[in-house]
């Protein structure tokens, strides 16, 4: 049963501190997404790629924010320096045409 | 602006009783149609989804949605509700043919016993 994988699932950091949450897509998938939920916000997409290239990222803080897929087996999304108003879960999912299959996520708390 | 309504933030249903989710997307040529459910502290899994011909699609847990062109809908039912179905449940959509998905805001499920 191919799953989605994430690392970490909680991560408590303090203000100001990098962080990096991992996703291992299911294989043979050929695109990758991130979110990020929250209460207020919903579901939002912060970046995607296709084929390990970035196709979108419009809806990344870019000066803090940033996605790698360094392999078609590796895609990382970085926060540094994280702030408390990162605090959220984010979701990694995968797909292929049109079908997206979402990992456990990763709660990050900033304080 | 492309955007996906779930008009009912909150509802509450009896065990056993038939269950409808609304879903309400903005117009826009060759949408892709999807339903997820998220249990607490959980990912989203896929329920069913629309790309194309019989209107009515049938998903994984005893669920049903039905594309409506006419009225830009895409509403979930499900005959019987158990007390495990309780969760969020969201809409997402897909306009033109790329990979952007949309989400509705969700709506939660209770089950009452």
């Amino acid at each position: 049963d191919a799953r989605v994988t994430q690392t970490p699932r909680h991560k408590v950091t303090e203000m100001g501190q990098e962080v990096t949450m991992r996703c291992q897509p299911i294989l043979g998938h050929n695109t990758v997404f991130w979110y990020r939920q929250t209460m207020m916000q919903g579901l939002e997409l912060l970046a995607y790629f296709r084929n390990r290239a970035p196709l979108d990222d419009s809806g990344m803080p870019k000066d803090r924010f940033s996605a790698e897929m360094p392999d078609a087996t590796l895609a990382t999304l970085k926060i540094q320096p994280s702030e408390p108003r990162d605090s959220a879960v984010y979701f990694c999912a995968s797909g292929r045409m049109h079908e997206q299959y979402f990992g456990p996520g990763t709660r990050l708390t900033v304080t | 602006a492309q955007s996906v309504t779930q008009p009912d933030i909150h509802i509450t249903v009896s065990e056993g009783a038939s269950l409808e989710l609304r879903c309400n997307y903005s117009y826009g040529a060759t949408p892709y149609l999807f339903w997820y459910v998220q249990s607490p502290g959980q990912g989203l899994q896929l329920l069913l989804k629309y790309f194309s011909g019989d209107t009515l699609v049938q998903g994984i847990k005893g669920f049903e949605a039905e594309f409506k062109r006419s009225q830009s809908s895409f509403n979930l039912r499900k005959p019987s509700v158990h007390w495990s179905d309780a969760a969020e449940y969201f809409c997402a959509v897909v306009w033109n043919n790329n990979n952007d998905m949309r989400f509705g805001a969700g709506t939660r499920l209770t089950v009452k016993p």
